[in-house]
């Protein structure tokens, strides 16, 4: 079965810069979840979009913006990078509007590595 | 503040013997449970969930369990194997009257199966 699909898996960047991460939802699902993970903890919720419209928001810091496309698609923005956004970032999808009882599908994440 | 406890961060059994792995929760709101298994640089699959008007959920080698009363889940895998070891992630959905979209992570169990 398809799965959650993560783009770039890894990427390197300098303190300053940006960067953008895409994630390719399971097909016909409607929902799309950012998750960050630092060393060590939990994932920790930071947006998701459903139907293109933001539909919830987490400790996002203001230098974060995401987005929904119409194919469903999303993606992260990141920018004046700093070495605490060095973490795994999860992306993940669901099919039910992202109501209760909703079941969320990960992909592999993409690793980023602040200099 | 945790809001949702793991408070073992290893475990170790023997394969064919049963594991155990147990969560706690603080915020009443939460309605309904997942737990995820993580393999290293994978992304969190989906096991099992169980909603807050059932106590107990089977699928296979995996049963949770949901005290609601103590503010406890867990889960059980029997008969464990090799292919079980993994860090096991407990996460919550919070109900507060409308759509919810944030997983709650626990800080997750790392399990080991010895062969």
């Amino acid at each position: 079965a398809a799965g959650v699909i993560q783009s770039p898996r890894h990427l390197i960047k300098e303190k300053r810069e940006t960067a953008t991460l895409k994630c390719y939802p399971i097909p016909r699902h409607d929902t799309v979840y950012w998750y960050q993970q630092g060393p060590g903890q939990d994932p920790q919720f930071l947006i998701s979009f459903y139907e293109k419209m933001q539909s919830d928001k987490g400790s996002i810091p203001d230098r974060f913006s995401a987005q929904q496309f119409s194919d469903y698609h999303s993606e992260l923005n990141m920018s004046s990078l700093e070495l605490g956004d060095s973490a795994l970032y999860f992306c993940a999808s669901s099919s039910l509007g992202g109501g209760r009882s909703d079941t969320q599908y990960f992909g592999p994440g993409t690793r980023l590595t602040v200099l | 503040d945790q809001q949702v406890k793991q408070n073992s961060p290893s475990l170790s059994v023997q394969e064919g013997r049963i594991s155990i792995l147990n969560c706690d929760y603080t915020n009443s709101m939460f309605d309904y449970f997942l737990w995820y298994k993580k393999y290293p640089a994978e992304g969190p699959t989906f096991l099992i969930s169980i909603s807050s008007i059932k106590d107990k959920n089977e699928d296979g080698r995996f049963t949770v369990f949901l005290n609601k009363s103590a503010k406890h889940l867990s889960l059980h895998i029997v008969p464990s194997q090799p292919g079980d070891s993994a860090v096991y992630f407990c996460a919550a959905y919070p109900n507060y009257g409308g759509v919810t979209n944030k997983l709650i992570f626990g800080t997750g169990t790392l399990l080991a199966v010895q062969p």
